[in-house]
C-alpha cells in the first residue's frame, strides 16, 4: 500500500528567505504526486501534481516541486517566502491507475517569522 | 457559489445522536471522497464513491455509512455519535479522467461531539 511521510511537523522561515518541505513516499511504481496547502481556517487548495514527464513541476504562487524517483521524494521549494505563505501543507500520493483514492501525509505546519 | 458545499459548516451535538453531514458539487465529476482532519494526524479516508453505485471503505469507516443519492451529491452519517469523532469533514471531488486527478475540496464541517 502507498504511504506518504513529511518528517517535519512545523517548520519557521524568516520572510524572504528559501523553503523546502520534505515529502517522501513509498509506493512501487511511478505515482502521482501532489502538494496542497491549507490556510488557517480554510479547505485545501492544489499547489502543483507530478504525473509523469519533466521531474520538475511549477505550480500556484511561485512554489515548486521535485521529483526524485532515487530517493522516494517530492519536496516541495519556494525562492523566497512570504508572509501570506503561513499555512499548513500536505504532500498526498496516488497510485497511476484508476481505482483508488488519495493518501495524505500528517502535514507540515509553516510559520513565517518577519 | 462553492463547486463543493458542505453543509453544516459548523455542528455540536451530543454523544449517541445520528448526525448526517452533507455534500453537493457542481464540477460534474463523477468520484467524490470524506476525509476526517484531525490535529497532528493529517486527512484519513472515511469513505470514497467512484461512481453512484460504488461505495469503498477507506481507513477509519468504523462507525460511519454513506450514501451517494445521486452524481452531485455525497452524504456522511455518524449512526451514534462519540466524542472521539470531533474532528473537521472534508468531502472531495475528483475527475476519473487521465490528467485531471487532482482534488476539489470542500470548506470543512467541523464536528464536536460533548
Amino acid at each position: 500500500a502507498q504511504s506518504v511521510t513529511q518528517p517535519d511537523i512545523h517548520i519557521t522561515v524568516s520572510e524572504g528567505a528559501s523553503l523546502e518541505l520534505r515529502c517522501n513516499y513509498s509506493y512501487g511504481a511511478t505515482p502521482y504526486l501532489f502538494w496542497y496547502v491549507q490556510s488557517p481556517g480554510q479547505g485545501l487548495q492544489l499547489l502543483l501534481k507530478y504525473f509523469s514527464g519533466d521531474t520538475l513541476v511549477q505550480g500556484i504562487k511561485g512554489f515548486e516541486a521535485e521529483f526524485k524517483r532515487s530517493q522516494s521524494s517530492f519536496n516541495l521549494r519556494k525562492p523566497s517566502v512570504h508572509w501570506s505563505d503561513a499555512a499548513e501543507y500536505f504532500c498526498a500520493v496516488g497510485r497511476n491507475q484508476a481505482g483508488t483514492a488519495l493518501i495524505f501525509g500528517k502535514g507540515t505546519t509553516l510559520s513565517v517569522s518577519s | 457559489d462553492a463547486d463543493v458545499t458542505q453543509t453544516p459548516r459548523n455542528r455540536i451535538t451530543k454523544t449517541g445522536k445520528r448526525i448526517m453531514l452533507e455534500c453537493s458539487q457542481t464540477k460534474g465529476h463523477d468520484r467524490m471522497y470524506w476525509y476526517r482532519q484531525d490535529p497532528g494526524l493529517g486527512l484519513r479516508l472515511i469513505y470514497y464513491s467512484f461512481d453512484v453505485k460504488d461505495i469503498n471503505k477507506g481507513e477509519i469507516s468504523d462507525g460511519y455509512s454513506v450514501s451517494r443519492q445521486a452524481q452531485a451529491k455525497f452524504s456522511l452519517s455518524l449512526e451514534s455519535a462519540i466524542p472521539n469523532q470531533t474532528a473537521l469533514y472534508f468531502c472531495a471531488t475528483s475527475d476519473s479522467g487521465q490528467g485531471t486527478y487532482g482534488y476539489t475540496f470542500g470548506s470543512g464541517t467541523r464536528l464536536t461531539v460533548v
